[in-house]
């Protein structure tokens, strides 16, 4: 079985300002995992992935996330966050089965002026 | 666009009707889900079809029944649904179940309403 933890459910932060969104998970087997946007009244848009090599992964829009096996984490990072920045991101993870994913509870980035 | 389109993006209905979503998908996958989005808890995987064939039902009531009839459509059946099954359902789709490089593609969700 596989479980995430998105640490907080809110995170407000200041234009300009660097941001972490924090993730752990659980899972018995090899894992591969996700950080997903959502925008108001949008889908889901994959922001980055890892399934193996480079613990330190580059996605779009400026997010990285960084692999920590030892501490079962995947935190989201951006240096400088923008208004735009502003929406839902869920951490994810699957196993064997690629599009079975398991979510998060998501986390609100709100990007103040 | 993200390849896959979902319809309607809005739908209220009540406990008695029957309605259907449907998801359609461009981008020539052979996967497809159903997910549920309720608000503060996490998204909800439903079912799994791969190749047409159902693959997952993740204990889902049987007032939501799931029809692929090709690889790029599945659609969602709905009947005497409760007020709880508010929510927003998402499709999504991948290459196939099997494979672990190619990502999941979500389409914008119909926003359900059960008055």
């Amino acid at each position: 079985a596989q479980s995430v933890t998105q640490l907080d459910s809110q995170v407000p932060v200041f234009e300009e300002a660097p941001v972490e969104l924090r993730c752990n998970y659980s899972s018995s087997v090899s894992v591969y995992l996700f950080w997903y946007v959502q925008y108001p009244n949008q889908g889901l848009q994959l922001l980055l992935k890892y399934l193996s090599g480079s613990t330190l992964v580059k996605g779009i829009n400026g997010f990285e996330a960084e692999f920590n096996k030892s501490q079962t984490s995947f935190h989201l990072r951006k240096p400088s966050v923008h208004i735009s920045d502003t929406a839902e991101y869920f951490c994810a993870v699957s196993g064997a089965s690629y599009g079975k994913l398991t979510f998060g509870q998501g986390t609100i980035l709100t990007v103040h002026p | 666009e993200t390849g896959v389109t979902q319809t309607p993006r809005h739908l209220v209905m009540g406990m008695t009707n029957k309605k259907s979503l449907k998801c359609e998908q461009h981008l020539g996958h052979n996967a497809m889900y159903w997910y549920k989005q309720s608000a503060k808890k996490p998204l909800e995987l439903m079912f799994v079809y791969n190749f047409k064939e159902q693959t997952e039902n993740n204990s889902v009531p049987s007032r939501f029944s799931p029809e692929c009839p090709n690889s790029s459509h599945v659609f969602l059946h709905l009947h005497t649904l409760q007020p709880e099954d508010s929510a927003l359902y998402l499709c999504a789709s991948s290459q196939d179940t099997g494979r672990v490089n190619t990502e999941a593609f979500f389409g914008q969700g119909t926003r359900l309403t059960v008055v």
